[in-house]
């Protein structure tokens, strides 16, 4: 029962191009974030939305937007992809302010 | 500067013994932590977490206690099993965190021999 799922799940770019990574959950969560993960530094949160069309910078939102159009959508966009970026992207959500945060399985991004 | 500290990437145990895996945090206002396993190619999974009015909080083979004193919470794993090793992160959630956020450290690997 995946409830929430990434894609792609793995992606090459070139520097400069942009990337977009989708988050779908079929939950009615309202909570939803995107996390990097990168060795030595656990995962690190970009930006997370508390709603419909709000959302919110993270720890490293440079270099990164999102958008929220529905409540099962949340978009991560690399508007020029750069090395630095190569990562790990994990989706989650939660269903409310103090609940368990929920991960999707991951998508790998590597900048070339 | 870390919030959430892992100072152990790795720890190494021999099958059926306890493992404990530590986690240090600088905020006070962290008032609920979690652990959360990540096995290689998924995503991590919640495994067990603690509100900061406890110092334990027990689930079958898996224990975190809780030293709001030290800052310092530790997750036990007893009797270890090779399906136990994967990549454990610490997470804190602080009071008044409108967006529900948690902050993790860095993650420690844990290998079960068998």
């Amino acid at each position: 029962d995946a409830g929430i799922t990434q894609s792609p799940r793995h992606k090459v770019t070139e520097t400069g191009t942009p990337v977009t990574l989708r988050c779908h959950q079929t939950e009615n969560h309202r909570y939803m974030y995107w996390y990097r993960q990168d060795p030595g530094h656990g995962l690190r949160l970009i930006h997370y939305s508390y709603g419909v069309k709000d959302t919110d910078k993270g720890e490293v939102s440079d270099g990164y937007s999102v958008s929220r159009s529905k409540t099962e959508d949340f978009l991560l966009t690399l508007e020029s992809a750069t090395s630095s970026q190569t990562s790990v992207y994990f989706c989650a959500m939660a269903q409310g302010r103090g609940n368990t945060i929920y991960f999707g399985e991951g998508s790998w991004l590597t900048v070339v | 500067d870390q919030q959430v500290k892992q100072n152990s990437p790795s720890l190494s145990v021999q099958e059926g013994r306890i493992s404990i895996l530590n986690c240090d945090y600088t905020n006070s206002m962290f008032d609920y932590f979690l652990w959360y396993k990540k096995y290689p190619a998924e995503g991590p999974t919640f495994l067990i977490s603690i509100s900061s009015i406890k110092d334990k909080n027990e689930d079958g083979r898996f224990t975190v206690f809780l030293n709001k004193s030290a800052k310092h919470l530790s997750l036990h794993i007893v009797p270890s099993q090779p399906g136990d090793s994967a990549v454990y992160f610490c997470a804190a959630r602080g009071t008044n965190n409108a967006g529900n956020m948690l902050t993790f450290g860095g993650g420690t690997r844990l290998m079960v021999k068998p």
